[in-house]
């Protein structure tokens, strides 16, 4: 199975951008790249996911590299409420088999 | 839409004693997934459930472990019995299991098994 390699923790302060790196250089053609974050004692939230091609919503962005070996996920102003831990999923359609959160990056968000 | 609703939110039990919790998952969702979350292994998928029916388990640890999914609107996870390495915070999710389709979370449930 694909795996993803990201970085334990990272640090940011309030209001500036946040690059998320995820490295995933066994990605399959049919993986879609998909991100999430768990805030504080709270369950899992969907912030975005893309195929090939960059993403943006209202968010985050989502900057795919061209062999898609690599993604970031880029914050564009991070707020005190951003932080938490951020995870990099790999998902092929209609296989939820590979549904499985690693260890994430835990971003701290400073004033 | 209320969201992906989970009860009780704490549950504290006796070593030995059944424990059962419930999702409620969002009306329409086709997809309905058991995490089970701890300091030590993180995030870990126990099962999974597409249209009621039972389609990976291998995340299930023991087979003390059953969960059920008897209409589309309801799920249950039980524990018999139920083991103080059990304690953890259980969550369940839902989603239309499209290839694009995000997975929304229940709050979850935070159990102590003592």
């Amino acid at each position: 199975d694909a795996k993803t390699t990201q970085p334990n923790s990272m640090e940011s302060n309030e209001e500036e951008p946040v690059h998320l790196p995820c490295n995933h250089s066994t990605i399959s053609g049919t993986d879609y790249i998909h991100w999430y974050r768990q805030l504080p004692s709270q369950g899992p939230e969907y912030v975005i996911h893309g195929l090939t091609s960059n993403v943006n919503n209202r968010m985050a962005s989502l900057a795919i590299a061209e062999d898609r070996k690599s993604s970031t996920l880029i914050l564009h102003r991070a707020t005190l409420r951003d932080a938490a831990v951020y995870y990099c999923i790999l998902l092929a359609p209609y296989n939820f088999n590979k549904f499985y959160f690693g260890s994430g990056t835990k971003l701290n968000v400073k004033p | 839409d209320a969201g992906v609703i989970q009860s009780p939110r704490h549950e504290v039990t006796e070593m030995g004693q059944e424990v059962t919790l419930r999702c409620k998952p969002i009306s329409g969702h086709d997809y309905l997934f058991w995490y089970r979350q701890t300091m030590m292994r993180g995030l870990e998928l126990l099962i999974y459930f597409n249209n009621n029916v039972p389609i990976d388990d291998s995340g299930m640890p023991e087979d003390r472990f059953s969960a059920k999914m008897p209409n589309a609107s309801f799920s249950t996870l039980k524990i018999q019995p139920s083991e103080p390495r059990d304690s953890a915070v259980y969550f369940c999710a839902s989603s239309l299991g499209q290839f694009n389709a995000e997975a929304f979370f229940g709050q979850g449930t935070r159990l102590t098994v003592v």
